[in-house]
């Protein structure tokens, strides 16, 4: 069974401050991460994905087989990043598990 | 850009009786999808859907559910006897091929339909 933790409901953040959101995932055996995001009024959309090993709109997420962890980072948050982050994870099938989010909050 | 739409935005209905949310998917795209999200919890997979036939389901796609293609454009999941726990907010997602390599398969999401059971 695959599973997706993320640990953090909410996590707010000044400005120019660096964020982390977390993501663990269970899974036997070889995963691929994504990170989803959904701005207020917004669709679910893709942000990125561990095997593009791309940065987008300055976040950064590296897969840690060893801590089976897929966190997501920014060192220097925006009030425009404020939204819900989904981690994702997909196994021997191509549907994702998701996990059950984090509001990410940054205030001026 | 082409985007997933989905009707009603919102729609209210009696505890037993039966709802249909509609998809539009993106044209080119083949592969067609349903995701539930009950509020303050995860967004769960539902049904795939390819060339007419269900290509995958979840335990929760039970025989309360069922989806079609009844014309070229449109994607409808129906809910029949719906229930209080059926209240969510229902996803359509397309793309153009499966799997998790590629761009192709990145899955476009719809803005959701909110289903109120009372």
């Amino acid at each position: 069974a695959q599973r997706v933790t993320q640990p953090e409901k909410l996590l707010s953040v000044f400005k120019g401050a660096p964020v982390e959101l977390k993501c663990n995932y269970s899974y036997s055996g070889s995963p691929e991460l994504f990170w989803y995001v959904q701005y207020s009024r917004q669709r679910l959309q893709l942000l990125l994905r561990h095997i593009s090993r791309e940065s987008i709109k300055g976040f950064t997420a590296d897969l840690n087989k060893g801590e089976t962890s897929f966190h997501l980072k920014k060192p220097f948050a925006q009030e425009e990043d404020s939204a819900m982050y989904y981690c994702a994870l997909t196994g021997g099938s191509y549907i994702p598990t998701f996990g059950r989010g984090t509001s990410l909050i940054v205030h001026p | 850009e082409p985007e997933v739409t989905q009707t009603p935005s919102h729609q209210v209905t009696q505890m037993g009786q039966e709802v249909i949310l509609r998809c539009v998917p993106i044209s080119n795209h083949l592969y067609f999808y349903w995701y539930r999200q009950i509020l303050g919890q995860k967004v769960e997979f539902l049904v795939s859907f390819y060339n007419n036939e269900i290509s995958e389901k979840s335990e929760i796609f039970d025989d309360q559910f069922s989806v079609e293609r009844p014309d070229g454009s449109n994607f409808t999941l129906k809910i029949r006897s719906t229930k209080l726990e059926d209240s969510a907010m229902y996803f359509c997602a397309s793309s153009f091929s499966p799997g998790t390599s590629g761009k192709d398969n990145e899955q476009f999401f719809g803005p959701g339909t909110r289903l109120t059971v009372l």
